[in-house]
């Protein structure tokens, strides 16, 4: 049972570069999310998703776009990289029906830009 | 915006001993209140949580404590063992949202053999 997959672990980016990090889930869950996790200050949300062909903002959505063609698969998406997005990136899956509230989380990308 | 306080920062104990994590938050609306154990180079892991219409909540040595006027749920870990040693975050659900939450700032807990 995978759960959640994250790739690539680590990347390095120049500044300016583009890139998308992958997040896929095998549970079904209808809500996906991608967080950033920065020393001192725990995760913040980037954008998340309800279910396929919906996404919203987080709280940090600068810079970063996300799409949801399929349940399984949540792609983010780095425009152009900067320094200040040098972070741990998670992404996260859950449902989203009252009760089922627990969040799934991969094992991170660690993304140092240049 | 809504945030969620945690203290402390880092939380040394001796092996046997308890520990205790404590977290504010702003948000009155919030009604759900788990704490997530993330270890070395994973992601974090749902360890306990609790509801606003329960005052506690326990699951063998961990328990979670809630004060709903006073805005603060605590996480209370008895009889620490080494394998307990990682960083543990509260969170707050972002009004009664099942998913959206606010995220501590977590607390790095050593357990001293």
């Amino acid at each position: 049972n995978a759960g959640v997959t994250q790739t690539p672990k680590f990347q390095v980016l120049k500044t300016g570069q583009s890139m998308t990090l992958q997040c896929a889930q095998d549970m079904n869950h209808e809500y996906m999310s991608w967080y950033r996790q920065d020393p001192g200050m725990g995760l913040r949300l980037i954008h998340y998703s309800v279910g396929a062909g919906i996404t919203d903002q987080g709280e940090v959505p600068n810079g970063y776009n996300v799409s949801r063609s399929t349940t399984e698969d949540f792609p983010l998406r780095l425009l152009s990289a900067a320094p200040s997005q040098t972070s741990v990136y998670f992404c996260a899956s859950g449902r989203t029906g009252t009760g089922n509230t627990e969040a799934f989380f991969g094992q991170g990308t660690r993304l140092t830009v240049v | 915006g809504e945030n969620v306080e945690q203290h402390p920062s880092t939380l040394s104990v001796q092996e046997g001993d308890s520990a205790v994590i404590k977290c504010t938050y702003s948000d009155s609306a919030s009604n759900y209140f788990p704490w997530y154990k993330q270890e070395l180079g994973k992601g974090p892991q749902l360890i306990i949580d609790i509801r606003s219409n329960v005052g506690e909540k326990k699951d063998q040595r961990i328990a979670v404590t809630l004060n709903k006027t006073a805005k603060h749920f605590s996480l209370h870990i008895t009889e620490t063992q080494p394998e307990d040693s990682a960083v543990y975050f509260c969170a707050a659900s972002i009004g009664d949202s099942n998913y959206q939450l606010i995220w501590g700032a977590g607390t790095k807990l050593i357990i001293k053999p």
